[in-house]
């Protein structure tokens, strides 16, 4: 499975737009772009999920370029409870199969 | 709709005893995994059930865990004996055709 690198921490403030990049120069073709979050005490959370180009849902957007080997979430507006820890993870998707292989993740802090 | 959960939700034992957490997947849900972070490490696989057959079980640590999901619904992870090192938070997670849902964890500590 690919390995992904991001940012160990980043911090924000209440009403910005945050953007945290990934690398994964070996993603294989088969392989999705998945993003997780999680809060303290609990079990990480479905964010967003793309294979190419941009993606966006009600929490996220992902964007992803053509060579897919890096991709950026980006979090509009955050709050304080935006604050948690995200993780990029590559995984073979279309199966129901997730096998994902964690990294440490980037601690987002939030502040007024 | 019910999540996945877990239990117990904490778990304190003496090194040498027994334990087992439970989990119980989202219902319909065939794959179900097991996770875990120890102190200080990132979150680790552990195994992958689709309905009761075990699909792929590289990341248990040893032979003395044993995880079974008879019957293809709930499942159980069992740690005997339990050591020092096994203390951490176990996560149980389930999908069908799309992400992973996961619990919030079990929090075992061995003394």
């Amino acid at each position: 499975l690919a390995k992904t690198t991001q940012p160990i921490s980043m911090d924000s403030y209440e009403g910005q737009e945050v953007n945290i990049t990934c690398s994964h120069n070996n993603i294989a073709t088969n392989d999705y772009i998945t993003w997780y979050q999680q809060f303290p005490s609990q079990g990480p959370r479905f964010i967003i999920q793309g294979y190419k180009t941009k993606v966006t849902n009600e929490v996220a957007s992902l964007f992803i370029p053509a060579d897919r080997k890096s991709s950026t979430l980006s979090l509009p507006r955050v709050s304080l409870s935006d604050t948690a820890v995200y993780y990029c993870l590559v995984a073979t998707s279309g199966t129901g199969f997730q096998k994902l292989v964690f990294g440490t993740g980037t601690r987002l802090l939030v502040s007024p | 709709e019910a999540g996945v959960t877990q239990f117990p939700s904490h778990s304190v034992i003496e090194k040498g005893q027994t334990v087992t957490l439970r989990c119980d997947p989202i219902s319909g849900h065939d794959n179900l995994y097991w996770y875990r972070r120890v102190m200080g490490k990132e979150i680790k696989f552990l195994l992958h059930f689709v309905k009761e057959s075990k699909q792929d079980e590289s990341g248990m640590p040893n032979n003395r865990f044993l995880a079974e999901r008879t019957g293809g619904t709930y499942s159980t992870l069992k740690v005997q004996p339990a050591e020092l090192e096994d203390s951490g938070v176990y996560f149980c997670a389930s999908s069908q055709e799309g992400e992973a849902f996961f619990g919030q964890g079990t929090r075992l500590t061995v003394v």
